[in-house]
C-alpha cells in the first residue's frame, strides 16, 4: 500500500503571503506509460465535504483560482497558494489514485497568522 | 446541477448492520466509477470502496473487506454501501464520491456528497 505523508501538519501564513504544503508518497505515483502523476489535492473547510483543487499533480480543476498551483513528480509534490486569502483557511489533503487502496495524506491545517 | 445525496446513516450497536444510499443527479450515473470515502470525527479522509461503472468490479480497504459491500442500481441512479458487523471504529461521516472522468478508473474525485454520519455505539 502507498503511504502519503504531508508536511507540515499545520501552517500559519499572513494574508497575501505564500503558503506551501508538501506531500510525499512511499512509492512513485508516476505512471510511465502516460507520464502522468496520479496525485490530487483537496481543500476541506469546516462542515463541508472536500473539494478537488488539483489533479494529475499540476492540473487545476475548473473554477479553482489560479493562486493555487501544484508541482512535483514521482514521490514528492507541493501545493502552493501564491497569495493567501482569508477564504483559503481550510485543511488540505493530498491523495494518490495510482493504485488501490487509494490513500490520503493526514492533512495540513492552514490558518491565518 | 451535478449532485450526490447520501442517506441511511444513524446510530447502530456494535455488530449491527446499516445500508447507506447515494442518489446521483445531473449526470449519467452509469458512465462513472463511484466510491465511498469516510472521515472519523476530527480525523482525516479514508478511502473505503470502489465500484466500476457497470457494477461488475469492486475494491475495498482491508479494514472493511468481508464486512462491507458496495453496489449500484443504474435504474435508480443510486450507489449503496451495505455495512455489516459494524465496529466502533467504523464511526464516521461517509461520503459518496464520483471519479472525475467518465468511464475511466484511477482518477481524482471531483464530486462529493455532503456525507451521512454513522455512529456505532452501545
Amino acid at each position: 500500500d502507498i503511504v502519503m505523508t504531508q508536511s507540515p501538519d499545520s501552517l500559519a501564513v499572513s494574508l497575501g503571503e505564500r503558503a506551501t504544503i508538501n506531500c510525499k508518497s512511499s512509492q512513485s505515483v508516476l505512471y510511465s506509460s502516460n507520464n502522468k502523476n496520479y496525485l490530487a489535492w483537496y481543500q476541506q473547510k469546516p462542515g463541508q465535504p472536500p473539494k478537488l483543487l488539483i489533479y494529475w499533480a499540476s492540473t487545476r480543476e475548473s473554477g479553482v483560482p489560479d493562486r493555487f498551483s501544484g508541482s512535483g513528480s514521482g514521490t514528492d509534490f507541493t501545493l502552493t497558494i501564491s497569495s493567501l486569502q482569508a477564504e483559503d483557511v481550510a485543511v488540505y489533503y493530498c491523495q494518490q489514485y495510482y493504485s488501490t487502496p487509494y490513500s490520503f495524506g493526514q492533512g495540513t491545517r492552514l490558518e491565518i497568522k | 446541477e451535478v449532485e450526490l445525496v447520501e442517506s441511511g446513516g444513524g446510530l447502530v450497536q456494535p455488530g449491527g448492520s446499516l445500508r447507506l444510499s447515494c442518489t446521483a443527479s445531473g449526470f449519467t450515473f452509469s458512465d462513472y466509477w463511484m466510491h465511498w470515502v469516510r472521515q472519523a470525527p476530527g480525523k482525516g479522509l479514508v478511502w473505503v470502496s470502489r465500484l466500476n461503472k457497470d457494477g461488475s468490479s469492486t475494491s475495498y480497504a482491508d479494514s472493511v473487506k468481508g464486512r462491507f459491500t458496495i453496489s449500484r442500481d443504474q435504474a435508480k441512479n443510486t450507489l449503496y454501501l451495505q455495512m455489516n458487523s459494524l465496529r466502533a471504529e467504523d464511526t464516521a461521516v461517509y461520503y459518496c464520491v464520483r471519479d472525475r472522468q467518465l468511464g475511466a478508473p484511477f482518477d481524482a474525485f471531483d464530486i462529493w456528497g455532503q456525507g451521512t454520519m454513522v455512529t456505532v455505539s452501545s
